[in-house]
């Protein structure tokens, strides 16, 4: 099994520039989740999702989109991107159930110029 | 969302135990203690969790106080690649979102 794979892993964007990162899971797994962790400072949840076709915000949500049109894959969409979204991405995905593990992928690692 | 507090780092000598503590006083009865870990460049993963009873798993076990305002996990021999920060997190059971709320964590050195 491949766990929790996210497509790209480095990427340089201009400011203003748009992107789509993807996360992909082999786990059945109904949750999924997208954050960001800034230098120092542990995790932040941008949004998330409880299911196929359904997405909510999370703590930091403004400037990005999500969709999650399969049950494997949730995207997350820069539309326009800002030098303060410069961060490392990680996805992660859970079972419907708190007594459960969450898996994560290796991150993206985003640098906007 | 209930809060935990962590040292911000330990030290700790290769193959003797480690205790990392966390307090989280305003734990609901519906909580349950998660510990991830990050190693560098890494994703975080799974490391333990509790809700009343202490646990053990291969990779360490969690002692949890019986009023549950703290937790330790606890790791028997530290080798080197046990050199993370460690986050311990409240995962509630109310949160529709079953969501891992991270604070900073506490970076464990392991020195040869």
């Amino acid at each position: 099994n491949a766990g929790v794979t996210q497509t790209p892993k480095f990427r340089v964007l201009k400011t203003g520039q748009s992107m789509t990162l993807l996360c992909a899971q082999d786990m059945n797994h109904e949750y999924m989740y997208w954050y960001r962790q800034d230098p120092g400072m542990g995790l932040r949840l941008i949004h998330y999702s409880v299911g196929e076709g359904t997405t909510a915000k999370g703590e930091v949500p403004d400037g990005y989109n999500v969709s999650r049109l399969k049950k494997q894959n949730f995207l997350l969409g820069l539309e326009s991107a800002a030098p303060s979204q410069t961060s490392v991405y990680f996805c992660a995905s859970s079972e419907d159930s708190l007594n459960t593990e969450a898996f994560f992928g290796q991150g993206t690692r985003l640098t906007v110029v | 969302d209930a809060k935990t507090t962590q040292p911000n780092s330990m030290e700790s000598n290769e193959e003797e135990p480690v205790h990392l503590p966390c307090n989280h006083s305003t734990i609901s009865g519906t909580d349950y203690i998660h510990w991830y870990r990050q190693l560098p460049s890494q994703g975080p993963e799974y490391v333990i969790h509790g809700l009343t009873s202490n646990v053990n798993n291969r990779m360490a076990s969690l002692a949890i106080a019986e009023d549950r305002k703290s937790s330790t996990l606890i790791l028997h021999r530290a080798t080197l690649r046990d050199a993370a920060v460690y986050y311990c997190i409240l995962r509630d059971l109310l949160d529709g979102a079953n969501n891992l709320f991270f604070g900073t964590g506490t970076r464990l050195t392991v020195i040869p």
